[in-house]
């Protein structure tokens, strides 16, 4: 079965410190992947997106993901922390191309708390 | 961007009754959207897939006659919570994409409680 498994259920860094929020997905073929935040009670943002390509992404506020097939990771980063960024971070993958383009499989979220 | 309005926010009802929950593409023409279930602490779970002027696909395990879908536009899909008992108290996100490799843009949510 397709999943996506995020390990750290619960993540705390100090500002300013840099941070990587682990993917791992498991699908039959490299499928298309994304890291998305949800801040409390709100809906949730896309930060960046990997269909094809360079397996560096950047996306939006600052944060990077790196894939890599030989390990099944969609791993996020980000070099220095903001206190802003304190929120659910949800990686998500669904099988590239055809029509079921919409339906994501979500990993269980990790939450990133930010000390001062 | 690309935005999804979704209404109300926050919702509370008396169990029995039937609650709407309107999603709306607001700049964008969406032939699907999708509705995702959110548990407390936890991840998000497709309930359903909302296809403009067809019937929608649900999930297994989701009761079809109790979430009832309606996507009468290119730009409004609607979730119809019928019957509503305690254990429908969640949080529900709708989504939407206007072609087929974009990314999906994600309403605020509504956060249903049934009393």
């Amino acid at each position: 079965a397709q999943s996506v498994t995020q390990p750290d259920i619960h993540i705390t860094v100090s500002e300013g410190a840099s941070l990587e929020l682990r993917c791992n997905y498991s699908y039959g073929a490299t499928p298309y992947l994304f890291w998305y935040v949800q801040s409390p009670g709100q809906g949730l943002q896309l930060l960046l997106k990997y269909f094809s390509g360079d397996t560096l992404v950047q996306g939006i506020k600052g944060f990077e993901a790196e894939f890599k097939r030989s390990q099944s990771s969609f791993n996020l980063r980000k070099p220095s922390v903001h206190w802003s960024d304190a929120a659910e971070y949800f990686c998500a993958a669904r099988n590239a191309g055809g029509t079921s383009y919409g339906k994501l499989t979500f990993g269980q979220g990790t939450i990133l708390t930010v000390h001062p | 961007g690309a935005v999804v309005s979704q209404h109300p926010s926050r919702v509370i009802c008396k169990s029995g009754t039937s609650v709407k929950i309107e999603c709306r593409s607001l700049d964008f023409q969406a032939t699907t959207m999708f509705w995702y279930r959110q548990f407390p602490k936890q991840s998000l779970m497709l309930m359903a897939t909302s296809n403009e002027g067809s019937k929608a696909t649900y999930e297994q395990g989701v009761e079809k006659d109790k979430f009832l879908i309606n996507h009468a536009s290119l730009t409004l899909s609607t979730l119809t919570v019928t019957s509503a008992h305690p254990e429908d108290s969640s949080f529900y996100i709708c989504s939407a994409s206007s072609t087929g490799n974009s990314p999906l843009h994600f309403g605020n949510g509504t956060r249903l409680t049934v009393t």
